[in-house]
């Protein structure tokens, strides 16, 4: 069964704290993408990686960087957080190489910067 | 740019009734993709139907089917024999030409009453 999962369902930081969220597949996966969800916008991409090591940034990528040292492996950082940043963030993950090429998500992590 | 439109916020449909999610989109790539998802209340997003732009016939996934109307940039999620389990959010998707991303409409909370 194909699998992604977040290390963290819930999350409470404070303002200005670094937080570390992280994503790790089972399935041997080339992509790799975090999304934040908020009531009434939907999901929207903050980045993404199609290789290990190689990035790009998605519609949102102001305030939040990402790391991916390995193939299964993608965290994302926010450098210092905001209360502006509390939202649910899911991470999901593609082959690249189906005719659909459907993401798998992770169950979420909720995050609430006080 | 390319764009999702989810105009139905919620939605309500009794139980053993067929529902229909409205999904339009607008893009000037003559090959693009497009996805439902499922939101249960637990966070998770399940796929649940791709469309691709130069399939011929409607894809259709057990009760679900997607009414694709490309001239009109239509693709809309046809629900038959509603159940309770069918209470979620659903968004549709769109994948943009020669990439794996994402696009996300606001999605529509449908509620399946007895």
């Amino acid at each position: 069964d194909v699998k992604v999962t977040q290390s963290s369902r819930y999350l409470v930081k404070r303002t200005g704290e670094k937080v570390f969220l992280e994503c790790v597949q089972d399935m041997d996966h080339e992509n790799m993408f975090w999304y934040r969800q908020d009531p009434g916008l939907g999901l929207r991409l903050i980045y993404f990686s199609y290789d290990v090591k190689m990035k790009e940034k998605g519609d949102i990528p102001e305030g939040y960087s990402v790391s991916r040292e390995k193939k299964e492996r993608f965290s994302l950082i926010l450098e210092s957080a905001s209360t502006n940043q509390t939202s649910m963030y899911l991470c999901a993950s593609s082959s690249g190489t189906t005719t659909n090429n459907e993401q798998f998500f992770g169950p979420g992590t909720r995050l609430t910067v006080l | 740019a390319q764009k999702i439109t989810q105009t139905q916020p919620g939605m309500f449909v009794q139980e053993k009734e067929a529902v229909t999610l409205d999904c339009t989109y607008d893009t000037s790539d003559p090959s693009y993709g497009l996805f439902w998802y499922k939101q249960p209340s637990s966070g998770e997003m399940i796929f649940l139907i791709y469309q691709g732009s130069y399939d011929q016939q409607n894809a259709t996934e057990g009760r679900y089917s997607l009414n694709f109307q490309k001239a009109r940039k239509s693709a809309n999620l046809v629900i038959s024999a509603s159940q309770l389990g069918d209470s979620a959010m659903y968004f549709c998707a769109m994948r943009e030409r020669n990439t794996d991303k994402l696009i996300f409409g606001t999605g529509t909370r449908l509620q399946v009453f007895p």
